[in-house]
């Protein structure tokens, strides 16, 4: 069974003070994974996808990096706009239907207080 | 407008009650996804469809229906809606292919049942 863990559950920066998020994954071949930026009340939104050990995103002040075991968010000099749920999911290879489904962590809540 | 409308934003409805929750998409995606989103349990998949007469269950299916009448449309309907089935739900799609950029969410459905 694929299983995603995320943590910290809640994290509470001050602005500017750069942190990371982690990520970790168990699946059977991994195909992509996934982050999203999740804000009260909206539809998760796409940020980056990973698919390989070593790769690396970034997209103004965030960095997603990812092994073969885990995934990390890097937020360097938040602000409080990047105040939201941010999301993991991971893909797998295994063939069929099923290899399109994502499988999602419960996310972590970052606040970036001014 | 949005490329993933769901409808109605908000409902409370009764114990006992059908209710449908319905989604469109100007993505031109063939694959759409149902999910329902619980404080601390994360995204969770209901059903899935590929293409109009492509109806898959997730992880989730039980209490729950849908309907692809078109490529655009996907609906999800509870027969007959209890308390637990409150929660935020969300449709989403994927391109058909291998999903480079994942999901587009929707701004979901905040539905109570009462």
């Amino acid at each position: 069974e694929d299983q995603v863990t995320q943590s910290p559950e809640a994290l509470r920066l001050q602005e500017g003070e750069s942190s990371s998020l982690n990520c970790s994954y168990t699946v059977s071949g991994l195909r992509g994974l996934f982050w999203y930026r999740q804000d009260p009340g909206k539809g998760p939104e796409f940020l980056f996808t990973l698919y390989s050990a070593g790769e690396e995103k970034e997209k103004e002040r965030l960095k997603a990096t990812l092994t073969k075991k885990e995934s990390f968010l890097h937020i360097t000099a938040p602000k409080p706009e990047d105040s939201a749920t941010y999301l993991c999911a991971v893909r797998a290879s295994y063939s069929g239907a099923g290899s399109y489904q994502l499988t999602f962590g419960k996310g972590t809540k970052l606040s970036v207080i001014p | 407008d949005a490329d993933v409308t769901q409808t109605p934003r908000n409902r409370i409805t009764k114990t006992g009650k059908r209710i449908m929750l319905e989604c469109s998409q100007t993505k031109g995606h063939d694959r759409m996804y149902w999910y329902r989103q619980d404080p601390g349990l994360g995204l969770r998949l209901i059903y899935y469809s590929f293409d109009v007469k492509d109806i898959n269950k997730g992880e989730i299916s039980d209490g729950y229906s849908v309907s692809r009448q078109a490529q655009a449309k996907f609906s999800l309907s509870l027969e007959s809606a209890i308390p637990n089935q409150t929660a935020l739900y969300f449709c989403a799609t994927s391109e058909n292919d291998r999903g480079y950029y994942g999901y587009t969410f929707g701004s979901g459905t905040r539905l109570t049942v009462v």
